[in-house]
């Protein structure tokens, strides 16, 4: 299985950060790749896809990238309701895996 | 709109078979595939497989031995089983429409 692996594993930023985390798959996977935020006590939500592809009713301030083997989330001035957990998930192969995620905690 | 709703049994004793349902409303029940996907308190998440609407399916090797999904496209319903449950099951689980919509989650614990 392909071995998706997340950093960090946690940061602490304000309102108004610029916030990027990668995510870093153990074999070239194209641009198959999702980002999720899940927030305590909710399902995942879907934020990107085909790497950089914005799901629909996200706020354009979340932008991904990359290609291959790694790739990035960007969240350009984070919003306080952006403090969450994101997780990455690969859909080049099966099975489909997910990163340890990123906790992005209030400084 | 895309909602899935779903249930079963939230507490299981050792070596039970966990079993959910998860109904599709509003939306096609054709031409996607649809998931399993389970996260252990306070853990992450862990993609247990998903079937279609013909019913064919693709699971995680990991627990391929003991898992069935099956679907009943009268009811736009899948389902989940999972036999020989331990400890190591309990988690949340979440059906979802390939990964785009999600249910709630229902909390499955096993223990004795």
């Amino acid at each position: 299985a392909i071995q998706m692996t997340q950093s960090p594993s946690s940061l602490s930023a304000s309102v108004g950060d610029r916030v990027t985390f990668t995510c870093r798959a153990s074999q070239g996977i194209g641009n198959d790749l999702a980002w999720f935020q899940q927030k305590p006590g909710k399902a995942p939500k879907l934020l990107i896809f085909s790497a950089s592809s914005l799901q629909s009713g996200v706020p354009s301030r979340f932008s991904g990238s990359g290609s291959g083997t790694d790739f990035t989330l960007t969240i350009s001035s984070l919003q306080p309701e952006d403090f969450a957990t994101y997780y990455c998930l690969q859909d080049y192969n099966y099975p489909r895996t997910f990163g340890q995620g990123t906790k992005v905690e209030n400084k | 709109q895309v909602q899935l709703q779903q249930w079963g049994a939230g507490l299981l004793k050792p070596s039970e078979t966990l079993s959910l349902t998860c109904a599709v409303y509003g939306g096609s029940f054709r031409g996607y595939y649809w998931s399993w996907i389970r996260q252990p308190p306070g853990k992450g998440l862990e993609w247990i497989g998903e079937i279609n609407h013909s019913g064919n399916t693709n699971y995680n090797p990991s627990l391929k031995s003991r898992v069935t999904m099956s679907v009943d496209t009268s009811k736009n319903q899948f389902s989940l089983k999972l036999t020989s449950a331990t400890a190591a099951d309990t988690a949340v689980y979440y059906c979802a429409r390939e990964l785009s919509h999600w249910g709630q989650g229902t909390l499955v614990t096993v223990s004795s």
